[in-house]
């Protein structure tokens, strides 16, 4: 079973410009998650999807962050413009209904913003 | 709300020591709580997790005994080997919600 895929893996643009982050979950997975993890510290959720309702979008700076799912299986994540502290690892993750305690991780983007 | 402590690092053993990582949690009602492995270059892989007081999980050598008591969940492993050099997080999920909160990560190197 294929894990949880994202793209690209790295990712170097300069301040101002716009951004984007793929993450396709593991198949039949109808929860989906992004976190970002700054270094040094541990991932922080960003935005939960069930199926396409985005269900907590609390901690996602909604002023240049943006993500969709819009047929219910893979997502993307987007900022524009990116700032200098956007630079982290963003990571994506799902988890199955049947076993929602457990989720699974995608191998991240890393990002930086020069 | 609800957090998890874990001890900072880094950590740095000989192969075939000991290895404890000392994880504290606070939350309301009874959590579940993982410890999540991080190798380099690579995602987060779930290594182990405890849904409920008294509970041990393990896998790989290691194990982690849900207390409630205490509200800890420490990772220990007998012996330790040279890939077992990555970053391990300390993670809660509350009762009947879905956010995991991560600990800092603690990274651990074994030496040969």
């Amino acid at each position: 079973e294929a894990g949880v895929v994202q793209s690209p893996r790295y990712k170097i643009i300069e301040k101002k410009q716009p951004v984007a982050f793929w993450c396709n979950p593991i198949s039949g997975h109808n929860t989906l998650y992004w976190y970002r993890q700054n270094l040094g510290q541990g991932p922080e959720l960003l935005i939960r999807y069930e199926n396409e309702e985005a269900v907590d979008d609390s901690q996602l700076p909604k002023d240049r962050f943006s993500a969709e799912r819009l047929k219910g299986v893979d997502s993307t994540l987007k900022i524009q413009p990116a700032e200098l502290g956007d630079s982290a690892v963003y990571l994506c993750a799902s988890s199955s209904a049947l076993r929602t305690d457990t989720q699974y991780f995608g191998p991240g983007t890393r990002l930086t913003v020069l | 709300g609800d957090s998890v402590t874990q001890m900072e690092g880094p950590v740095t053993l000989s192969e075939e020591a000991f290895l404890t990582i000392n994880c504290t949690y606070t939350a309301t009602g009874y959590p579940s709580l993982f410890w999540y492995v991080q190798y380099p270059g690579e995602g987060l892989q779930l290594l182990l997790k405890a849904t409920k007081a008294d509970d041990k999980g393990s896998n790989k050598g290691f194990e982690a005994t849900y207390r409630k008591e205490t509200t800890s969940f420490h990772l220990e492993k007998g012996s330790v080997q040279v890939s077992d050099s990555a970053v391990y997080f300390c993670a809660l999920n509350p009762a009947g919600d879905y956010k995991l909160s991560f600990g800092a990560g603690t990274t651990v190197t074994v030496r040969a």
